[in-house]
């Protein structure tokens, strides 16, 4: 049960650069999610999507772009990386129904992209 | 919109000792789910606790457990027999019940247990 994973799991990029986090789980879930931690604020979301082809902005999502052209793949791009966007970046997924329960977030084991 | 409040960046206990970590929330809505979650070093989120809205009764898990106080919007979690494994920062989170699935998270509390 390989659950959900992230990669890379550390990231060095330089200003301007476009960095690709990759997001992917095996359970089918519906629901897919990017939070990313900053020390003082917790997880705060960038994007979620709650099905294939179906994206949303989260509360921090300028400089961010997600696409989901399949229910287990959940990619996030940063199309031109800042000194801010050094962060750790958090994959979630969670189902709508079925034996989970219903409200929680499976995490992947997080991203931490350095933006010198 | 949804905001999660947790007052006490960082608290220690010692081992075998019992500590309540605080949080607290702002929200209209009336039904909605409760979480505490726990992220020790290893960066790995791990669910400790849920918490219904529609529940009167606390949650409870093993050591863990919770006072949800629906009107005063508070939702402390309470460790018990704290063990050294306990150590790592605690966030408490929101979900909103028919919504999209988001949380909206505090900015946690590290928590130390001493030997």
């Amino acid at each position: 049960d390989a659950g959900i994973t992230q990669s890379p799991r550390y990231k060095i990029t330089e200003t301007g650069r476009q960095v690709t986090l990759m997001c992917h789980q095996t359970w089918s879930h519906s629901y897919m999610f990017w939070y990313r931690q900053d020390l003082g604020h917790g997880l705060r979301l960038i994007y979620y999507s709650a099905a294939a082809d179906i994206t949303d902005k989260g509360e921090v999502s300028d400089g961010y772009v997600v696409s989901r052209s399949k229910t287990e793949n959940f990619p996030l791009t940063l199309e031109s990386a800042t000194r801010s966007q050094t962060s750790v970046y958090f994959c979630a997924s969670s189902a709508t129904s079925g034996r989970a329960k219903s409200g929680e977030l499976f995490f992947g084991e997080g991203s931490r992209l350095t933006v010198l | 919109a949804q905001t999660v409040t947790q007052s006490q960046p960082e608290m220690s206990v010692q081992e075998a000792e019992t500590v309540t970590l605080s949080c607290t929330y702002d929200t209209s809505e009336n039904n909605y789910y409760l979480f505490w979650y726990k992220q020790p070093p290893s960066r790995q989120m791990i669910l400790v606790i849920r918490q219904e809205a529609y529940k009167q009764q606390n949650a409870t898990e093993n050591r863990f457990s919770v006072n949800f106080q629906k009107a005063a919007k508070s939702f402390s979690l309470k460790i018990s027999d704290s063990q050294l494994g306990d150590t790592a920062m605690y966030f408490c989170a929101f979900m909103k019940h028919g919504g999209n699935n988001d949380m909206r998270f505090g900015a946690g509390t590290r928590l130390t247990v001493k030997p």
